[in-house]
């Protein structure tokens, strides 16, 4: 158990529909990651917040979006979604060693 | 798009067996890490090497690097078949900066 909640677990969504995914870690750090993993693929890194400030970002349009509260909680949200939206979104916190990651199990999006 | 490729992209044995699975990468890198995913789910950590490391250790689990070939092996020794999952690794280029994954080898270990 890392500790990293999130949530819904699945979803369903239309093409242009928006959508808002969850997450959460017990122990409140100050940053938090976002990667997209389609289906038989590794995860590709979309950004990462640091103190409610997004300081890094991937290879990922201006459609996806994110938010980090100051409870570190955090959301990623993507508008007028695509079928190739579709795929697991792990949400991750820093682990002991430099760059160790602990990810959540992720919100499985489907856009019909 | 992601710089790690690993091979073989499926790997089957049998239980007690080893199994063996590479990674290289494309640029100098801060260290290497390798994560297990079980269907679906999250990501789990493994073990982390540095660039300065040839070889590490952990348990049933021991990774080498090969800063010169950009390339990296993990080899489960007396496999079982709770290790079946997907295997990853995952490059830091930079302190802090992000993780870039291959696309993973799916191990399959029957009973």
């Amino acid at each position: 158990e890392t500790g990293v909640t999130q949530s819904p677990t699945h979803l369903i969504k239309t093409r242009g529909q928006q959508v808002t995914l969850r997450c959460s870690s017990q122990s409140g750090h100050n940053t938090v990651s976002w990667y997209q993993q389609a289906l038989g693929q590794g995860p590709q890194f979309i950004f990462q917040y640091y103190r409610e400030e997004e300081n890094g970002r991937g290879n990922f349009p201006p459609r996806f979006s994110g938010l980090q509260f100051p409870n570190y909680s955090s959301e990623l949200n993507v508008n007028a979604l695509e079928l190739d939206d579709s795929a697991l979104y792990l949400c991750a916190i820093p682990g002991t060693g430099p760059g160790e990651l602990f990810f959540g199990e992720g919100s499985r999006l489907t856009v019909l | 798009s992601q710089q790690g490729e690993e091979d073989p992209q499926a790997l089957s044995i049998q239980e007690g067996e080893n199994a063996t699975m590479n990674c290289s990468y494309k640029t100098s890198i801060n260290n290497l890490q390798w994560y297990r995913q079980n269907s679906g789910r999250g990501l789990v950590h493994l073990i982390l090497i540095r660039s300065n490391e040839r070889e590490k250790h952990s348990g049933r689990l021991r990774v080498t690097l090969d800063t010169s070939k950009k390339s990296s092996s993990l080899l489960i020794t007396a496999s079982r078949a709770a290790d079946t999952a997907s295997y990853f690794c995952a490059t830091l280029y930079n302190q802090g900066g992000k993780l870039i994954f291959g696309q993973g080898t799916e191990l399959s270990v029957k009973p």
